[in-house]
């Protein structure tokens, strides 16, 4: 069955440090998306990306957060000084044409010291 | 804008218990509704959906039905198993393809054998 990968599964950094985050979708999907999730509180959303374009982000996706497609398979989120509060669970997913359901990796833990 | 409810949790059972998780949204128009279930340690997994008004969403025993005149798609099982303890999310997605999912705040469910 086809998946959403995400490497690394954790990572540990120090704050002010760059973080990129990787994810390879499903390979026909066309919509992409990262999501973070503070421990112990809602799944938010960040940022959706479509046709090699954001096609939608959300106030937490400030100038520090940028994503990239930089091949037909990767979709990448960076983070380029992290934050104490930028610890999180971050989740990659991918839809396919219309409506239909979103496939989550298993998202990628991130610590920040 | 989109916004999802949820019951508060956590919420605790014992095994062949009936479950009902509430879910109550705001949006416009006719969104897609969705459960998510977070086991331990892993990501976020597709428990069932529904797309239009009286549709009935079920899997693994789990049922949602999808009632637009109460805005609501409650979640329910006849008899919980312990291999059910999990984090489930209600969330909803908007009628433009490609729609982000807006999430409720989870509910923990533990089920004791």
């Amino acid at each position: 069955e086809p998946e959403v990968t995400q490497t690394p599964s954790h990572q540990v950094t120090q704050m002010g440090q760059e973080v990129i985050l990787r994810c390879v979708p499903i390979s026909n999907h066309l919509y992409f998306y990262w999501y973070r999730q503070i421990l112990g509180q809602k799944v938010e959303f960040l940022v959706s990306f479509y046709n090699n374009e954001i096609s939608e982000k959300s106030e937490i996706f400030d100038d520090q957060f940028s994503v990239e497609r930089p091949d037909g398979s990767n979709f990448t989120l960076k983070i380029r000084s992290t934050k104490l509060e930028d610890s999180a669970m971050y989740f990659c997913a991918s839809r396919g044409q219309g409506n239909g359901e979103l496939f989550f990796g298993e998202g990628s833990r991130l610590t920040v010291l | 804008g989109n916004s999802v409810t949820q019951m508060e949790g956590p919420v605790t059972l014992s095994e062949e218990a009936f479950l009902t998780i509430n879910c109550t949204y705001t949006a416009t128009g006719y969104p897609s509704l969705f459960w998510y279930v977070q086991y331990p340690g892993e990501g976020l997994q597709l428990l069932l959906k529904a797309t239009k008004a009286d549709d009935k969403g079920s899997n693994k025993g789990f049922e949602a039905t999808y009632r637009k005149e109460t805005t609501s798609f409650h979640l329910e099982k006849g008899s919980v198993q312990v291999s059910d303890s999990a984090v489930y999310f209600c969330a909803l997605s908007g009628e433009t393809s490609g729609s982000r999912l807006t999430f409720g705040e989870g509910t923990q469910l533990t089920v004791n054998p």
